[in-house]
C-alpha cells in the first residue's frame, strides 16, 4: 500500500518570496511522483511529474521538485511566488507497475500575500 | 483538443436516491479513473477502467459501480445515497504514460 504525507495544510508566503511545500511518501515498490494544483472550484491540473531519469523536474511556470529516494521525499519549490500561485497543491504517488491508480496527499493550501 | 468532460456540473439528490455521473475522456485515451474528493481532503481513488475492463477498485462500498463504454466514455453509479457521499467526483483519463488529465468534476450534494 502507498501513502502520501503533506505535513503543512496551509502555507502563507509573501509575494516574490521563495516557498517549499513538503511531501513524503511511503511505498514498497518503485513509484511515479506527481504534483497537482487545484484552483478554487476547478479540477486538478498536473504541475509536474517524476517518472525516471533526472531527479530534478521542472514545470513551465517556475516550480521545481526533487525526488529524494533515500528520504522518500518529493518537495515542491519555487524561488519567487506570484499572487496567481494561490491554490491548493496535492502531492501524489502511483505504482510504477500499476494501471495509473494514484494516491493523493491531503493537500497544502498556498496563500500568497501581496 | 477538448479535455476531459464531465456531466452534470452540479447535482442535488436526496438520501436513498440513485445517481449517475458521466465522463468523456480525451480523444485517444483508453483509461478512465474516478475519484471522490470530500471538501478539505485529497481525492480518493474509486475505480479505474482500461479498455472497458475494471483494472482497479478503491475502498468504497458496493453501492458504487462504474462501467466504460466502447467509445471509452464512462459512467459512475452510486445507489442508496448517503449524506457522506456529498463530494466532488473527479474523472481522469490517460493512455499509459502514467499521467492523468482531470476533468472539472461533478459536485454532488446529498440532502
Amino acid at each position: 500500500a502507498q501513502s502520501v504525507t503533506q505535513l503543512d495544510s496551509q502555507v502563507p508566503v509573501f509575494e516574490e518570496a521563495p516557498v517549499e511545500l513538503r511531501c513524503n511518501y511511503s511505498s514498497s515498490v518503485s513509484v511515479y511522483l506527481f504534483w497537482y494544483v487545484q484552483y478554487p472550484n476547478q479540477g486538478l491540473q498536473l504541475l509536474l511529474k517524476y517518472l525516471s531519469g533526472s531527479t530534478l523536474v521542472e514545470s513551465i511556470n517556475g516550480f521545481e521538485a526533487e525526488f529524494n529516494k533515500s528520504q522518500t521525499s518529493f518537495h515542491l519549490r519555487k524561488p519567487s511566488v506570484h499572487i496567481s500561485d494561490t491554490a491548493e497543491y496535492f502531492c501524489a504517488v502511483s505504482d510504477s507497475g500499476g494501471y495509473q491508480k494514484v494516491t493523493f496527499g491531503t493537500g497544502t493550501k498556498l496563500q500568497v500575500i501581496p | 483538443d477538448a479535455g476531459v468532460t464531465q456531466s452534470p456540473t452540479h447535482l442535488i439528490k436526496t438520501r436513498g436516491q440513485h445517481v449517475t455521473l458521466r465522463c468523456s475522456p480525451i480523444s485517444g485515451h483508453k483509461s478512465v479513473s474516478w475519484y471522490q474528493q470530500v471538501l478539505g481532503q485529497g481525492p480518493q481513488f474509486i475505480f479505474q477502467y482500461y479498455e472497458k475492463e475494471e483494472r482497479g477498485r478503491g475502498n468504497f462500498p458496493d453501492r458504487f459501480s462504474a462501467r466504460q463504454f466502447p467509445n471509452y466514455s464512462s459512467e459512475l453509479n452510486v445507489n442508496a445515497l448517503l449524506l457522506g457521499d456529498s463530494a466532488l467526483y473527479l474523472c481522469a483519463s490517460g493512455w499509459g504514460s502514467y499521467e492523468q488529465y482531470f476533468g472539472p468534476g461533478t459536485r454532488l450534494t446529498v440532502t
